[in-house]
């Protein structure tokens, strides 16, 4: 079975730049969720989704940062305008439903803004 | 709030040895989710084991076993006859199973592990 597919892989972009990350999560998984991993901060929870609807955005760092999931099998983590500062590595992560079902990680995608 | 505390940044094991990380957390809750995920230099997160707090049971995976000591709060990861593939950064993680918690994976900052041939 496929993993969760994230890409791209690397991603290095000028700041000001709009950066889209993309997400195809493990088929019949009903949470999608972004992370951001950084040196400084580890890992971070930035936004989850049940049943493609937004749950807890909390985590998203400002407006500048948004994320959409059209459909059971997409989700987009938007960033316009990017900064330096939003470089790092970005994971997708999707679970089944039940209780205790663990988050299966994609491979991330690592971001550098110049 | 939930925090998960991993005191050791850095840790070594000889191959073939047997290895212990550590972890603990703080939380208020008594039904919860425990995980350890590994992350080798090729990034990705990769499910290692995970504990279910109401179960007194240790679990284990093959060479990777827990020591779940739900009084104080500790939840180690024993790695037996370590391979050189086991070298890799270590997360330790918390989820709470409560509802109105939502589904937050609160990570530790990770121990490195060095496997020496």
């Amino acid at each position: 079975d496929a993993g969760v597919i994230q890409s791209p892989r690397h991603e290095v972009t000028e700041m000001g730049q709009e950066v889209t990350l993309r997400c195809k999560p493990i088929s019949g998984h009903d949470y999608l969720f972004w992370y951001r991993q950084t040196m400084m901060r580890g890992l971070e929870l930035l936004i989850y989704f049940n049943n493609n609807v937004p749950i807890d955005d909390s985590g998203m760092p400002e407006d500048r940062f948004s994320a959409k999931m059209p459909n059971a099998s997409f989700s987009t983590l938007k960033i316009q305008p990017s900064e330096p500062r939003d470089s790092a590595v970005y994971f997708c992560a999707s679970r089944p439903q039940g209780r205790g079902q663990p988050q299966h990680f994609g491979d991330g995608t690592r971001l550098s803004i110049l | 709030a939930q925090t998960v505390t991993q005191s050791q940044p850095e840790m070594s094991v000889q191959e073939a040895e047997t290895v212990t990380l550590s972890c603990t957390y703080d939380t208020s809750e008594s039904d919860y989710y425990l995980f350890w995920y590994k992350q080798p230099p090729s990034r990705q997160m990769i499910l290692v084991i995970r504990q279910e707090a109401y179960k007194q049971q240790n679990a284990t995976e093959n060479r990777f076993s827990v020591n779940f000591q739900k009084a104080a709060k500790s939840f180690s990861l024993k790695i037996s006859d370590s391979q050189l593939g086991d070298a890799a950064m270590y997360f330790c993680a918390y989820r709470s199973a409560g509802e109105s918690s939502g589904d937050k994976l609160t990570f530790g900052t990770g121990t490195r592990l060095a496997v020496r041939p």
